[in-house]
C-alpha cells in the first residue's frame, strides 16, 4: 500500500523558474492538502482540495496554484519561483469521516536560488 | 483565528523515563479535534495519537497518551517508558469538526532521548 506518494524527493530551481511538484494517493482519500515547512516552524496550509474538481485557498497560497482533475493526484505548481518559496513541502490526504487523521507523503525538498 | 501554541521548542528525556509535550489552543468552537503527529528526521509524519473535544476520558495509544483539559484549552502529550525511537519533532494540530477542512499545527516540540 503505498499511501501518499511526493515527487520529487528534492529540487533546486533558480528565481522565476515554474515547476510542479507531483502528489498522489491510492487510498481514494476525498481531501487532500499541501502543506509547506519553513525550518523550525510548523506547517502552514496552501491549498487543499475536497474533491475532484473542487480546490480552495489556505493560510498561504499566494505563488502557487492548484488542480484536481482526478480523486488521485493533486499537483501543486510554482510558476514564477521566488527564494522565499524555499522550504519543505508536504502532501497530505484524508478519508471523509469526521474523526480521520491526515495521510502524509515524505516531503519535497526545494531550494530557490 | 485557530492558533496552536507549542511553547517548548526543545525537549529532553532519558530513556526510559516519562516526558510530557505542551500544547495549547485558541478557539471559539466546541467540538473539534487534536492530534499528535511525529516527525522523526525522515521527515515523515506520522499520527500519534487523536483526541474528540467530545470525550471527557483522555485519549491513550500504548506508550503514548494525553492530558486533555478542554476549559484550559490544553492538550499534552506523555510519553511513557521513552525509547530512542521517540526521539523526534512532535507536533500538535487542531481541527473544527463540522466545518473543519483545515488543520492548524503548532511550531513543533523537538524531543530529544538520552540513552
Amino acid at each position: 500500500n503505498a499511501g501518499v506518494t511526493q515527487t520529487p524527493k528534492f529540487r533546486i530551481l533558480k528565481i522565476g523558474q515554474s515547476m510542479t511538484l507531483q502528489c498522489t494517493q491510492d487510498m481514494n482519500h476525498n481531501y487532500m492538502y499541501w502543506y509547506r515547512q519553513d525550518p523550525g516552524m510548523g506547517l502552514k496550509l496552501i491549498y487543499y482540495s475536497v474533491g475532484a474538481g473542487i480546490t480552495d485557498k489556505g493560510e498561504v497560497p499566494n505563488g502557487y496554484n492548484v488542480s484536481r482533475s482526478t480523486t488521485e493526484d493533486f499537483p501543486l505548481r510554482l510558476e514564477l519561483a521566488a527564494p522565499s518559496q524555499t522550504s519543505v513541502y508536504f502532501c497530505a490526504s484524508r478519508a471523509g469521516q469526521i474523526n480521520q487523521p491526515q495521510h502524509f507523503g515524505d516531503g519535497t525538498r526545494l531550494s530557490i536560488l | 483565528a485557530q492558533t496552536v501554541t507549542q511553547s517548548q521548542p526543545e525537549m529532553s528525556v532519558q530513556e526510559a523515563e516519562t516526558v510530557t509535550l505542551s500544547c495549547t489552543y485558541d478557539t471559539s468552537e466546541s467540538d473539534y479535534y487534536l492530534f499528535w503527529y511525529k516527525q522523526p528526521p525522515s521527515r515523515q509524519m506520522i499520527l500519534v495519537i487523536r483526541q474528540e473535544a467530545y470525550k471527557q476520558q483522555n485519549a491513550t495509544e500504548n506508550r503514548f497518551s494525553v492530558n486533555f483539559q478542554k476549559a484550559a484549552k490544553s492538550f499534552s502529550l506523555k510519553i511513557s517508558d521513552s525509547q530512542l525511537g521517540d526521539a523526534a519533532m512532535y507536533f500538535c494540530a487542531y481541527r473544527i469538526s463540522i466545518t473543519g477542512n483545515q488543520f492548524y499545527f503548532g511550531t513543533g516540540t523537538s524531543l530529544t532521548v538520552i540513552p
